[in-house]
């Protein structure tokens, strides 16, 4: 099993350039989630799912759209880069609400740069 | 006050030796926590959920004082490969998906 796969590993965007973050998960969980990781910042969730066709906003949800139109994939959406969106962005997927004891399972993340 | 708290360290201590990490929390109604383990550049990973009564998994000792709301994370004989930073992670209750993290304290183990 592959777990939570991030694609891609690194991009360089100019100001007001869009993107997609693609996530993919192989262990049939209901919950995903997107975080961004700053330094000297815990990580922060940004929107999450709950299941397949519902997307909820998180901690920092501004500048950024989801969607998880099939169970195994969740996908966010950067429309127009901002510098402030300079940040790694985790994936991370658990097989209940992590108000349990379900641990996250995170993607190898991807590291974005907004010039 | 801050949701979670660590200290960010460095904790630089020898191989072979024993160190303890402290982490508060805020929310007295949180229920569910949990150390996280993140190697430079890599992906946080879970390495021990904390109970009530305390567990242990080898090297590892994670406590939970709820009267004074903090968790605490000891490691045993510290190996070099134990050189990473530990989140604290603790659940937010009331139907919101969401657990707060420790901005980390980072251990170097060193020979």
């Amino acid at each position: 099993n592959a777990g939570v796969t991030q694609t891609p590993k690194f991009r360089v965007l100019k100001t007001g350039q869009s993107m997609t973050l693609l996530c993919a998960q192989d262990m049939n969980h209901e919950y995903m989630y997107w975080y961004r990781q700053d330094p000297g910042m815990g990580l922060r969730l940004i929107h999450y799912s709950v299941g397949e066709g519902t997307t909820a906003k998180g901690e920092v949800p501004d500048g950024y759209n989801v969607s998880r139109l099939k169970k195994q994939n969740f996908l966010l959406g950067l429309e127009s880069a901002a510098p402030s969106q300079t940040s790694v962005y985790f994936c991370a997927s658990s097989l209940t609400g992590t108000g349990g004891r379900s641990p996250l399972h995170f993607g190898n993340g991807t590291r974005l740069t907004v010039t | 006050r801050k949701e979670v708290e660590q200290d960010p360290g460095p904790f630089n201590v020898p191989e072979g030796a024993t160190v303890a990490f402290n982490c508060t929390y805020s929310n007295s109604a949180s229920q569910s926590f949990f150390w996280y383990r993140q190697d430079c550049r890599k992906e946080p990973k879970l390495l021990m959920s904390v109970y009530s009564s305390g567990n242990e998994d080898g090297r590892f000792t994670a406590q939970l004082n709820r009267a004074s709301q903090y968790i605490s994370l000891l490691i045993r004989d510290s190996k070099l490969s134990d050189s990473a930073t530990y989140l604290c992670v603790v659940n937010n209750p009331g139907g919101y998906q969401k657990v707060t993290f420790g901005t980390g304290t980072k251990l170097q183990v060193i020979p």
